[in-house]
């Protein structure tokens, strides 16, 4: 069975600071998708990136940054100069193949919270 | 506003009461997903279709719920019998997927109370 696990329930830093999302999956599919999404206190969710297993390659977007491990079966998503508008509840989920078809799995999310 | 919208906003009922959503994707995006998030929890996905075509739907997920998507356009999810468990924010998001690539985008939700 699929699972995602954020570590952190959550983090505070200040302005400016970087600062390193954890995200790890557990999956027997070896074709499968990670995501991660924003959710800011307006409570819209932000879809902010998706990945397809067979792409190691590290993604960089402006200030985000995503670093992608099959080694250590981790998605880990680093924000670099955090602002205050960045403090939300970031989601990593997974999407894998089986037998069932494709099925999504959100983890608990990390509330991260940038001050002044 | 050429962004996903959802009707109602806001939906209070009685248990075992049906109750129905309606989610309008932005135009032209071919695959469009329903998800429930209760506070404080992650999101969980519901289920999702590509064009008319309902492709997958949770195992998790009750008979009570049914959703879909005539002509490939906006969708509905009904739930059936609510109950009190049911409480939650029901998301709908749509994407065109092209290729490799896939974004999504969320409409501001359906809040569901049941009583």
């Amino acid at each position: 069975a699929q699972k995602v696990t954020q570590a952190q329930t959550e983090i505070s830093v200040v302005e400016k600071e970087d600062v390193t999302l954890d995200c790890v999956y557990e999956t027997r599919d070896t074709t499968y998708y990670l995501f991660w999404y924003k959710q800011p206190p307006s409570g819209e969710l932000v879809f902010l990136i998706r990945r397809n297993s067979f792409d190691e390659q590290n993604e960089i977007s402006g200030r985000y940054s995503w670093n992608f491990q099959k080694s250590t079966s981790s998605f880990n998503f680093t924000i670099t100069a955090s602002q205050v508008v960045d403090s939300a509840v970031y989601f990593c989920a997974l999407s894998e193949a089986d037998n069932y078809g494709q099925n999504f799995v959100f983890g608990p999310g990390t509330r991260l919270s940038v001050l002044p | 506003d050429t962004g996903v919208s959802q009707d109602p906003r806001h939906k209070i009922t009685k248990r075992g009461q049906n109750v129905t959503f309606r989610c309008d994707p932005i135009s032209e995006h071919n695959r469009l997903y329903w998800y429930r998030q209760t506070l404080g929890q992650g999101p969980e996905f519901l289920t999702y279709f590509q064009n008319e075509a309902q492709l997958e739907k949770s195992r998790l997920l009750s008979d009570r719920f049914s959703a879909e998507r005539p002509k490939g356009s906006f969708s509905t999810l009904e739930i059936q019998r609510t109950e009190q468990g049911d409480s939650a924010m029901y998301l709908c998001a749509s994407s065109l997927v092209l290729a490799k690539e896939e974004t999504q985008y969320f409409g501001p939700g359906t809040r569901l109370l049941v009583l």
